[in-house]
């Protein structure tokens, strides 16, 4: 069965800090792995990694990907109050058809003043 | 553009009830799905389409049925809702193989 897993489930900081979210997976036929921001409503797209070992960037928001160790990590820098959302992530398998993704269930990042 | 739109935003049904869920997208995008959302379980897929006049299943087809007549409107049916399917629901949508673009979310209360 696909896992994909992401830690930790909450996390807690102060603005300024930075923070580093977690997602290990096990899924047949890799394809990719994305990350989403979810605030209120819809999540929305972050990242597309399909390659180990070369980082995407974007502002303070960067993710690499491991796929000798199956895992991605997210890193935030000089996080602010607009970062707090749960972040997302997914893995997407070679089916031939649709792009089916299988999703963690998130980590919930609370930033602070 | 206004991208994925999903109408309603809020319902609240009672047993037994139906009812259903428009997704629209005006990107011309091939594929698009539903999903729903439950706190500790992460989105999982409900039912999805490669196209106009198809659909197939996802991991949690039961109990839901979905309509693609049209590209860029995909129904999701509940003919008789149960409290288990109190949720909120994404409809997403890509080109092809890639990232998924998502709805704004209903929320729905099955009482």
């Amino acid at each position: 069965e696909d896992k994909v897993v992401q830690s930790p489930l909450s996390l807690v900081v102060h603005e300024g800090d930075t923070v580093t979210l977690n997602c290990s997976y096990e899924v047949t036929n890799f394809r990719s792995l994305l990350w989403y921001k979810q605030e209120k409503k819809a999540p929305t797209f972050l990242f597309m990694l399909t390659s180990s070992g070369i980082e995407k960037k974007s502002g303070r928001l960067s993710s690499i990907l491991d796929k000798k160790e199956l895992f991605s990590i997210l890193n935030i820098t000089a996080t602010q109050t607009g970062d707090s959302a749960i972040y997302l992530c997914a893995v997407v398998k070679n089916t031939g058809t649709a792009s089916k993704l299988t999703f963690g269930t998130g980590t919930r990042l609370q930033v602070t003043l | 553009n206004a991208g994925v739109t999903q109408t309603p935003k809020f319902r609240v049904l009672k047993t037994g009830q139906s009812m259903t869920l428009l997704c629209a997208q005006d990107m011309n995008h091939e594929y698009m799905y539903w999903y729903r959302q439950d706190p500790g379980m992460g989105l999982r897929l409900i039912h999805y389409s490669v196209g106009e006049g198809t659909t197939a299943k996802g991991e949690v087809p039961d109990g839901y049925n979905v309509s693609r007549l049209k590209k860029q409107n995909f129904l999701l049916g509940l003919e008789s809702a149960a409290p288990s399917q109190t949720s909120v629901y994404f409809c997403a949508s890509s080109y092809g193989d890639t990232k998924q673009y998502f709805g704004p979310g209903t929320r729905l209360t099955v009482t």
